[in-house]
């Protein structure tokens, strides 16, 4: 029983590159999300899913792209990355809100 | 705006003593608020909950307490053990909100002392 995995776990980018974050999560949960974390901000949400196919705005949304084609992945994107998503990205999947999220190991991203 | 607050960055305790960790909301609609620990290189974990028609929740050494009319909450650990050395983040939800979203709070680095 894996729960949530994120792959890659570590990656560098340069400034103007792109890439896709993936995760994917076995425990059947229809909702999904994208975090990153910052030194002295704590998590804050990107984007998220409520279902298959579909995906909304989080907190701080510029600059990545998602998609929920299947209902086990969830699909994060950079199209053209800065320096300011140097980060730590987490995904977290859960069934309702009482029972917590489960978190993905993270992916620890540097972009130059 | 940050609408869930853990002033206190970090907390030094000495093993077997309470360490307590608190937490501020400025959201009237929350009426959700869990705590998750995350240790280095790993996501983190759910630890406890409290829905805002309690005031009070236990499980083992671990206990939140929320005070909705001065919108704060508090973690208790006793006893304080070194393998509880972490990261501690405060969440909050409205349980009306689409998706099940969680606000989290800056975190705070709890330290125990052998």
């Amino acid at each position: 029983n894996a729960g949530v995995t994120q792959t890659p776990k570590f990656r560098v980018l340069k400034t103007g590159q792109s890439m896709t974050l993936l995760c994917a999560q076995d425990m059947n949960h229809e909702y999904m999300y994208w975090y990153r974390q910052d030194p002295g901000m704590g998590l804050r949400l990107i984007h998220y899913s409520v279902g298959e196919g579909t995906t909304a705005k989080g907190e701080v949304p510029d600059g990545y792209n998602v998609s929920r084609l299947k209902k086990q992945n969830f699909l994060l994107g950079l199209e053209s990355a800065a320096p300011s998503q140097t980060s730590v990205y987490f995904c977290a999947s859960t069934r309702d809100t009482a029972g917590g999220y489960t978190f993905g190991s993270g992916t620890r991203l540097t972009v130059v | 705006d940050q609408q869930v607050k853990q002033n206190s960055p970090s907390l030094s305790v000495q093993e077997g003593r309470i360490s307590i960790l608190n937490c501020d909301y400025t959201n009237s609609m929350f009426d959700y608020f869990l705590w998750y620990k995350k240790y280095p290189a790993e996501g983190p974990t759910f630890l406890i909950s409290i829905s805002s028609i309690k005031d009070k929740n236990e499980d083992g050494r671990f206990t939140v307490f929320l005070n909705k009319s001065a919108k704060h909450l508090s973690l208790h650990i006793v006893p304080s053990q070194p393998g509880d050395s972490a990261v501690y983040f405060c969440a909050a939800s409205s349980l009306e909100t689409s998706g099940s979203r969680l606000t989290f709070g800056e975190g705070t680095q709890l330290t125990v002392n052998p």
